[in-house]
């Protein structure tokens, strides 16, 4: 059964830091992975999507990667600011027609100007 | 592009009324939508996968009789709260996959509140 880990669970940084944001899936067997962001009692926004034949994605001051033999992704925001606050998901989609999304449980992430 | 547009945003409703959700996939044709629900500092947890034309298929300890899904266009899909009660105050929100990226996008979520 594939699960899907997030750490950490929530990170502090004063505005201007670059950071990384981990995740580790359990089976590598993917279709693709997807990096959202939630704002408080918002829905999901969709940041980076990164296909299972893929290394990396870039977006802005975001960066995705993904080693899917190893299980890992990794998002990386550089120079972060205040309205970076928020929590970011992981999720893997499962190989196969119809199938929902794994979530990881997420990160948060308060940005401090 | 890809938007699945949630309505209401939020709804405050009596309890033993129902309440519907709506989700619609305003640009691309939405053949499966996903249910969710999502209690404060959780994550999301899938309730139902919707397919059109098809009854929906429900997660493990979620009631049917309770969540009823509809999904009668590639375009629309519906969640229906029956006899709401305050345990079922929740943030829901509806997802679909856009086959065209091989993506999902999410709607805007809706905050049900049962007084």
């Amino acid at each position: 059964k594939q699960e899907v880990t997030q750490i950490p669970a929530a990170l502090s940084v004063p505005e201007g830091e670059n950071l990384v944001l981990n995740c580790s899936f359990t089976d590598s067997a993917i279709y693709n992975l997807q990096w959202f962001r939630q704002d408080p009692g918002k829905g999901l926004t969709s940041l980076l999507l990164i296909q299972s034949s893929q290394r990396e994605q870039t977006s802005g001051r975001l960066n995705a990667s993904l080693d899917k033999s190893s299980g890992r992704s990794t998002l990386y925001i550089a120079a972060s600011q205040p309205g970076d606050s928020a929590t970011y998901l992981c999720a893997v989609r499962p190989i196969g027609a119809g199938t929902a999304l794994i979530f990881g449980k997420g990160t948060t992430l308060s940005v401090s100007s | 592009g890809a938007v699945v547009s949630q309505h209401p945003s939020w709804v405050i409703c009596k309890s033993g009324t129902s309440v519907k959700i709506e989700c619609r996939s305003l640009d691309f044709q939405a053949t499966t939508m996903f249910w969710y629900r999502q209690f404060p500092k959780q994550s999301l947890m899938l309730m139902a996968t919707s397919n059109e034309g098809s009854k929906a298929t429900y997660e493990q300890g979620v009631e049917k009789d309770k969540f009823l899904i509809n999904h009668a266009s590639l375009t629309l899909s519906t969640l229906t709260v029956t006899s709401a009660h305050p345990e079922d105050s929740s943030f829901y929100i509806c997802s679909a996959v856009v086959e065209r990226i091989g993506g999902y996008t999410f709607g805007s979520g809706t905050r049900l509140t049962v007084v």
